[in-house]
């Protein structure tokens, strides 16, 4: 069972602080996802990253994928009120099926003014 | 910006009813998913559909639940006879197709009474 693990669970900081959050996993996968989450809400897809050691920019948030493709991360610079939110990363493998998302439990972001 | 939509957003039903959910999957996209979420804890993938059949099922995914596409645009979940363990947030998302980026709605919270 392939499994990602997200730290830290949740993350209160100030406004203009940066931050990094983690996913990890045991496994490789083939490409990854990040999304957010509000309350009551959907994921919201925010990046994919498909190669090892790729790294793709969304204005102030950074993503890394590992050399392996077995872990990611997630930089947020001079984070601000609007970045709050629970952060989930999930992991996809291609296979015989059309495969399906592997979800992380996910980080829930406090960024206070 | 072409979005997943679902109706309904809120379904209160009693135990061992049937429920059906719908959904609108982005137009284009070929690859059509239910996930669920229980309050508290992590996204967890249901089914996915493509080239109008079921290509996975989870554990989850027993007897009580069916997929359909009765129409070129309509997707549907339901579910035959409900218990109190079926009330969660259920999430439909579609994909034009590997890598993963998958686009999901704004949910239906089922209540089962």
């Amino acid at each position: 069972t392939q499994l990602l693990e997200q730290s830290p669970q949740f993350l209160s900081i100030q406004e203009g602080e940066n931050l990094t959050v983690y996913c990890n996993s045991s496994s490789v996968f083939s490409s990854l996802q990040w999304y957010r989450q509000e309350p009551g809400e959907g994921p919201v897809l925010l990046v994919t990253v498909v190669t090892g050691g790729e790294v793709k920019k969304l204005k102030r948030l950074t993503f890394q994928f590992g050399d392996a493709r077995k872990d990611s991360s997630l930089h947020i610079t001079a984070a601000q009120p609007g970045d709050t939110g629970l952060y989930l990363c999930a992991g996809f493998n291609y296979g015989g099926s059309q495969g399906n998302l592997i979800f992380g439990k996910g980080t829930k972001l406090s960024v206070k003014p | 910006e072409p979005e997943v939509t679902q109706t309904p957003s809120h379904q209160v039903t009693q135990m061992g009813q049937e429920v059906i959910l719908r959904c609108v999957p982005i137009s284009n996209h070929l690859y059509f998913y239910w996930y669920r979420q229980i309050l508290g804890q992590k996204v967890e993938f249901l089914v996915s559909f493509y080239n109008n059949e079921i290509s996975e099922k989870s554990e989850i995914f027993d007897d009580q639940f069916s997929v359909e596409r009765p129409d070129g645009s309509n997707f549907t979940l339901k579910i035959r006879s409900t218990k109190l363990e079926d009330s969660a947030m259920y999430f439909c998302a579609s994909s034009p197709g590997p890598p993963g980026e998958q686009y999901f709605g704004p949910g239906t919270r089922l209540t089962v009474t």
